[in-house]
């Protein structure tokens, strides 16, 4: 069984640009997560989609936005880029019922 | 959110045991105690959660106080692939949503 799969696992910006990363959960799991993890930092919540709804929010600005499809698969977009938007951006995906999370690798994002 | 504290580090030597400690004196009762553990380069990997009761799984067990104020991850034999961020986090029942801090970094030295 596919785990959760991240693409691209790589981008480069610079800054004011805008960053589209995919994410793509485990079949069955309709639960996705968004984490940014600076370096050396830990994770931080960015946001959280179930059914095809935004139901949490982690305390950044605006500009980071997502979407989950009917397929339940997520997109998250950065706006505008900062510096400090590098960092590596985490997905995970989980069943409706709280329980064990599934971390994909990652998208690090480097903005120039 | 309910905070968790940990150490920064620890190390242990191959094949022995590793107790990873956590406190979380602000605890409540819907929380429940989940451990995830980062290696290099990769997501972190679920490993061990609980409720009141310690759990055991093929991985590690969990041994919670009884105030459950605090918390310990047993590794029982530890390796050299053992060797990642460890993050004790607090789950509410009723939200989905996981906080990770800042973690122990486990050395296993050969």
């Amino acid at each position: 069984e596919a785990g959760v799969t991240q693409s691209p696992t790589h981008l480069i910006k610079t800054r004011g640009q805008q960053a589209t990363l995919r994410c793509s959960p485990i079949s069955g799991h309709t639960s996705v997560y968004w984490y940014q993890q600076a370096l050396g930092l830990g994770l931080q919540f960015l946001l959280w989609y179930d059914e095809g709804e935004e139901r949490n929010r982690g305390n950044f600005p605006p500009r980071f936005s997502g979407r989950q499809f009917p397929n339940y698969s997520s997109e998250l977009n950065v706006n505008a880029l900062e510096l400090e938007d590098s960092a590596l951006y985490l997905c995970a995906s989980s069943l409706r019922v709280p329980g064990k999370l599934f971390f994909g690798s990652g998208t690090q994002l480097s903005v120039l | 959110d309910a905070k968790t504290t940990q150490p920064n580090s620890m190390e242990s030597n191959e094949e022995e045991p590793v107790h990873l400690p956590c406190n979380h004196s602000t605890i409540s009762g819907t929380d429940y105690i989940h451990w995830y553990r980062q290696l290099p380069s990769q997501g972190p990997e679920y490993v061990i959660h609980g409720l009141t009761s310690n759990v055991n799984n093929r991985m590690a067990s969990l041994a919670i106080a009884e105030d459950r104020k605090s918390s310990t991850l047993i590794l029982h034999r530890a390796t050299l692939r053992d060797a990642a961020v460890y993050y004790c986090i607090l789950r509410d029942g009723n939200d989905y949503k996981l906080s990770f801090g800042a973690g122990t970094t486990v050395t296993v030295r050969a």
